[in-house]
């Protein structure tokens, strides 16, 4: 069984920073892409950010571009995103999704989520 | 940016009642369009891949059509449990976009 645990999701001043944990399990983690899609309390879903298998790529969008930074270890099958410069617009709930396949930019698994508050 | 814009914003329906719900693309996607169930203080569930694309474990009253810059979610004779938020989402470029969302309610 397919399980995404995400982790690490706190309240947070504004700019400061976070680290955000997601630890795969149930599948073949270094076989897939993996994306981080954020969630603003009350509203729709946002992409954040996307790693290729071994990490080769990232993408991001222009709204955490050069504050948010994606990785992997693929050894101990967990997928992270590193927050720097936190404004209250960051303020939502961060689902970590697996990809359908290779890297195909769509998600078949998506965990429950970690709440990250940034507030004064 | 690919803009994805949907209608209707809410829609309150009967069970057994059919739904469609539209989702348009401010330009050409193909068919990379995705749809997504999100049940409340629940994570998204893929429903349809590729514009109609079946996806395994899915009840088969939910499905797909269109191309280009239209498409449509239908799902025939709505269930209790089918309550919630439906999002569509392109991955015809980046950055992927999501749709702002249909919710769903039962009457």
């Amino acid at each position: 069984e397919v399980q995404l645990l995400e982790s690490g999701g706190n309240l947070v001043q504004p700019g400061g920073s976070l680290r955000l944990s997601c630890a795969a399990s149930g599948f073949i983690f270094s076989s897939y892409a993996m994306s981080w899609v954020r969630q603003a309390p009350g509203k729709g879903l946002e992409w954040v950010s996307t790693i290729t298998v071994s990490g080769r790529d990232t993408y991001y969008s222009d709204s955490v571009k050069g504050r948010f930074t994606v990785s992997r270890d693929d050894s101990t099958n967990t997928l992270y995103l590193h927050m720097s410069s936190l404004r209250a617009g960051d303020t939502a709930v961060y689902y970590c999704a697996k990809d359908y396949d290779w890297l195909l930019f769509f998600f078949d698994y998506w965990g429950q989520g970690t709440l990250v508050t940034v507030s004064a | 940016e690919i803009v994805l814009t949907q209608s209707p914003d809410f829609q309150s329906v009967t069970p057994k009642e059919k739904v469609t719900i539209t989702c348009r693309a401010s330009q050409t996607i193909g068919s990379s369009l995705h749809w997504y169930q999100q049940k409340p203080d629940q994570s998204p569930k893929l429903l349809i891949k590729y514009a109609s694309q079946s996806i395994s474990g899915v009840p088969s009253r939910f499905s797909g059509s269109g191309s280009g810059t239209d498409f449509t979610l239908t799902i025939n004779s709505l269930e209790a449990e089918d309550a919630a938020t439906y999002y569509c989402h392109q991955t015809y470029s980046l950055p992927l976009t999501f749709g702002p969302g249909t919710k769903v309610d039962i009457k």
